[in-house]
């Protein structure tokens, strides 16, 4: 069993579905991230979670929508995506954040594609 | 702005020895990192450095120059399983990662 899990790792949804991207991390890590990955671009910081408060949002656009119930649990709510979201979802944890020592662990990530 | 250029891909021979390298502009420094990602895997951790000078690590090492803005990842004795994307991030004075696009790095027999 890996640190990060995420479910679906594969996700296909139209426009106007509602879907929810779910990740657990089984660390005892305190910090948890989203990330979006691209083809050939790098790694976009989406949200950060540090104790369960959100503490970074880069401009995300509204139509996605993050969760965090506890320290293990982090969501991502979709809905009326565009097909310029497909892509890879990551999910990460670290013990803290603002540690350059401290090492992310992400999960193998969600693949999604909107049709 | 802050960036990371790294090269989209290279091939390798088995056996052999690749360097890939990585150029940094950041506000601010506190580290370079370097991940590898198998296709359809998450990324794992392969090395941090922040002073500047080389970490060993088994077959594989990385190289740091602050005063240059550059890294590289020098992977010894190449396998097939060596074949993947790596990945330059440097940290910046928030303690944000700034992230390059990739390598991918294809082995051949």
């Amino acid at each position: 069993e890996t640190g990060v899990t995420q479910t679906p790792r594969h996700l296909v949804m139209g426009m106007t579905n509602k879907k929810s991207l779910k990740c657990e991390q089984h660390l005892g890590h305190n910090a948890m991230y989203w990330y979006k990955q691209s083809a050939k671009k790098p790694l976009e910081l989406m949200f950060v979670y540090s104790l369960e408060e959100r503490v970074e949002n880069n401009s995300v656009p509204s139509r996605f929508s993050p969760e965090c119930p506890n320290s293990s649990h982090l969501f991502l709510h979709l809905h009326t995506l565009q097909p310029e979201d497909s892509a890879l979802y990551l999910c990460a944890s670290s013990q803290d954040i603002g540690d350059p020592a401290d090492t992310i662990y992400f999960g193998e990530g969600s693949w999604l594609t909107v049709v | 702005g802050q960036n990371i250029d790294q090269p989209t891909e290279m091939t390798a021979t088995e056996g052999a020895i690749v360097q890939i390298n990585c150029t940094y502009q950041t506000s601010g420094f506190n580290g370079l990192f370097w991940y590898q990602q198998h296709a359809g895997e998450a990324p794992t951790f392969l090395s941090y450095n922040v002073l500047d000078g080389l970490e060993e690590k088994g077959r594989f090492s990385s190289f740091l120059s602050r005063s240059k803005g550059y890294s590289y990842l020098l992977l010894k004795e190449l396998q097939m399983k060596d074949s993947a994307s790596y990945l330059c991030a440097a940290m910046d004075s928030n303690y944000q990662l700034i992230w390059g696009a990739g390598t991918k790095l294809i082995i051949k027999p």
